[in-house]
């Protein structure tokens, strides 16, 4: 079945650090890629997504790249503020099952001064 | 309002007692989901309603129990449950359920705590 892998968080970076976060799936078909972002006492908020090989989804400063060779979605951001501490979320949507979200377990990102 | 909205933000009920969960959306859609977020899991999705017909539920104990009256409602009945059910619960709506390439659109959330 279809599984999201992340990296293990948290991730504590200063401010104006660049940011990687790893993300690499597994699917049966042709899926779309998430990154969500939930702040503190929120929901989960679309942070930018792409929809097939090669694409670049890209939001606030933040890029992904779909890499279906190496199956990975990493999302990245040049310059990390403390405005971005979140917890970050990869996720999929395969062919066929259309309203399955599958998620990864979140890293959480600490950014501070 | 705007977006997906859920009430209350935050529920304390013991083992005997029934609550429900509100959610409602605003932004025209035809899909609606419950999600548990529990501390350490993924993300886990429990029902799926298109067009008010309901089209997943992903193994969820008869304990939690659904309603879509409507397109833009969505409940989710709770009663007699386990303090492991103590979990954040979202809702989320998309276009409807036809497009791997749609965006879900989650509101902020239910904190569930189970005495």
């Amino acid at each position: 079945g279809d599984s999201v892998t992340q990296m293990e968080g948290p991730v504590t970076l200063s401010e104006e650090a660049f940011l990687t976060i790893n993300c690499t799936y597994t699917a049966t078909g042709y899926p779309s890629l998430f990154w969500y972002v939930q702040y503190p006492g929120e929901g989960l908020q679309l942070l930018l997504k792409a929809t097939k090989a090669d694409d670049k989804g890209s939001n606030k400063g933040f890029e992904a790249t779909y890499r279906k060779e190496t199956t990975s979605f990493h999302l990245e951001k040049g310059s990390v503020q403390v405005s971005d501490s979140a917890v970050y979320f990869c996720a999929l949507s395969d062919t066929g099952t259309a309203s399955k979200l599958t998620f990864g377990t979140g890293t959480r990102l600490q950014v501070t001064l | 309002e705007t977006g997906v909205t859920q009430t209350p933000r935050h529920l304390v009920m013991g083992m005997t007692n029934k609550k429900s969960l509100k959610c409602e959306q605003h932004l025209g859609h035809n899909a609606m989901y419950w999600y548990k977020q529990s501390a350490k899991k993924p993300l886990e999705l429990m029902f799926v309603y298109n067009f008010k017909e309901q089209t997943e539920n992903n193994s969820v104990p008869s304990r939690f129990s659904p309603e879509c009256p409507n397109s833009s409602h969505l409940f989710l009945h709770l009663h007699t449950l386990q303090p492991e059910d103590s979990a954040l619960y979202l809702c989320a709506s998309s276009r409807d359920t036809s497009r791997r390439t749609d965006t879900q659109y989650f509101g902020p959330g239910t904190r569930l705590t189970v005495l």
